[in-house]
């Protein structure tokens, strides 16, 4: 299974509610990514988890907050967004983040289309 | 630190025409390579991925990509292209290993192949 799931696919949401992304993968793998992507533009880094720690965080707002409850879920907790955080929010997973040999191959989900009013 | 630059935002082409999308990759040490497809409505993809070895690295669904050290470049091709490879194509590079392999994507090319 080289599956990484994300639910829901999409949502919409005020800019008083808060909701969670959630993503799921059963690869074994120890790492895993949240991504930010704006239509026509590359993935932008929010936080990188290694073995269920928060390793990176790219100044992130904390209207944002990642949470890791195992080795397989990570989940993405929203509140009090603002409408330019619209965007597609991406998943993905590795073997590990660095350290010797080649790299490993970023597995990706299909992403939660979020929408902020 | 790496950079990728992406020259083309927007390539289009023919069904069944050859297809060439450039990379420049900016680095003073040596670095690993990829190329990312993503579909519309789906997540990204990997192509194909340079580490070591062969310049000429072969991918999924017949795109291959040179690495070009002297020219610090490592551009995608394919001989023919078909209606199913719109998509948006993504070069990214890490840093080789002992550092992060997280990769930094370019600002990606968009492929539009008509009928």
């Amino acid at each position: 299974d080289t599956e990484v799931t994300q639910t829901p696919k999409h949502l919409v949401m005020g800019m008083t509610n808060k909701k969670s992304l959630k993503c799921e993968q059963h690869m074994g793998h120890r790492a895993m990514y949240w991504y930010k992507q704006k239509a026509k533009k590359p993935p932008e880094l929010m936080f990188v988890y290694s073995y269920e720690k928060l390793s990176i965080n790219e100044s992130v707002p904390s209207r944002f907050s990642p949470e890791c409850p195992n080795s397989s879920l990570l989940n993405l907790h929203l509140h009090a967004l603002q409408p330019e955080d619209s965007a597609l929010y991406l998943c993905a997973s590795s073997q590990g983040t660095g350290g010797r040999g080649p790299p490993a191959e970023q597995y990706f989900g299909p992403g939660t289309r979020l929408t902020v009013t | 630190a790496q950079s990728v630059t992406q020259l083309d935002s927007q390539v289009p082409v023919f069904e069944e025409a050859p297809v060439e999308l450039r990379c420049n990759y900016s680095s003073s040490v040596s670095v690993y390579l990829f190329w990312y497809v993503q579909y519309p409505n789906q997540g990204l993809q990997l192509l194909l991925k340079y580490l070591s070895g062969s310049t000429l690295v072969k991918g999924i669904n017949g795109f291959e990509a040179e690495f070009n050290k002297s020219q610090t470049s490592f551009h995608l091709r394919k001989p023919s292209v078909h209606i199913s490879d719109t998509a948006e194509y993504f070069c990214a590079v890490s840093p080789p290993q002992g550092g992060s392999y997280i990769p930094t994507f370019g600002r990606g090319t968009s492929l539009i192949v008509h009928p």
